[in-house]
């Protein structure tokens, strides 16, 4: 257990629909990373969060939204959702001064 | 913003034999981190090995060690007496400095099979 957790571990839903991922930093954790990692490929940078602000944005679609709460724990919301939204979506958490991410066991999405 | 390039996307060694992957990565900054994180059929991201910019002394984690060329923006994976467990998807990442969003950049990844 890494103490990132990600809720839920699989989803599967329909094109069109709505559906939020959700993070729980480890303790102590300021800042959050969103992750998108489609079949067989590398894992391409969404978003980071830092206290509860957006520190940095990657390629994340117009569809896709996240905000991190006071308590920390973060969520990513995907609307629209397309077929090639079908992915493995991870949280990492890292601590201030900190260099290493540690990172959620992911959320597995399937859309159909 | 920085790149981080993995050229072999499959790479084969034989048990108990050493294997190196490669990655090189883009910048202007001075001050960064460079990991090479582990993905078994788990899927889990398991951290092997990390290096500071600053430090020009190789990092090494048991049989894992690194060559870390600043200059050439180069920082290869050397996996040595490699086991069937070290089989994995490799991803070389590249971390910003705390002053420049310190956000964090993968490459495509290495396919490693050990073979018996």
């Amino acid at each position: 257990d890494s103490g990132v957790t990600q809720t839920p571990k699989h989803l599967i839903t329909a094109t069109g629909q709505r559906v939020t991922l959700r993070c729980s930093p480890r303790s102590g954790d300021l800042s959050v990373y969103w992750y998108q990692q489609s079949l067989d490929q590398g894992l391409q940078f969404l978003i980071q969060y830092y206290n509860g602000e957006e520190r940095a944005k990657g390629n994340i679609l117009e569809r896709f939204s996240a905000q991190q709460f006071p308590d920390l724990h973060s969520e990513l919301n995907l609307s629209s959702l397309e077929l090639g939204d079908s992915a493995l979506y991870f949280c990492a958490s890292s601590a201030t001064g900190a260099n290493v991410l540690t990172f959620g066991a992911g959320s597995r999405l399937t859309v159909l | 913003a920085q790149t981080v390039t993995q050229s072999q996307p499959e790479m084969s060694v034989q048990e108990a034999e050493t294997v190196t992957l490669s990655c090189t990565y883009d910048t202007s900054e001075s001050d960064y981190y460079l990991f090479w994180y582990k993905q078994p059929p788990s899927r889990q991201m398991i951290l092997v090995i990390r290096q500071e910019a600053y430090k020009q002394q190789n990092a090494t984690e048991n049989r894992f060690s690194v060559n870390f060329q600043k200059a050439a923006k180069s920082f290869s994976l050397k996996i040595s007496d490699s086991q069937l467990g070290d089989a994995a998807m490799y991803f070389c990442a590249y971390r910003s400095p705390p002053y420049n969003n310190n956000d964090m950049r993968f490459g495509a990844g290495t396919r490693l099979t050990v073979k018996p």
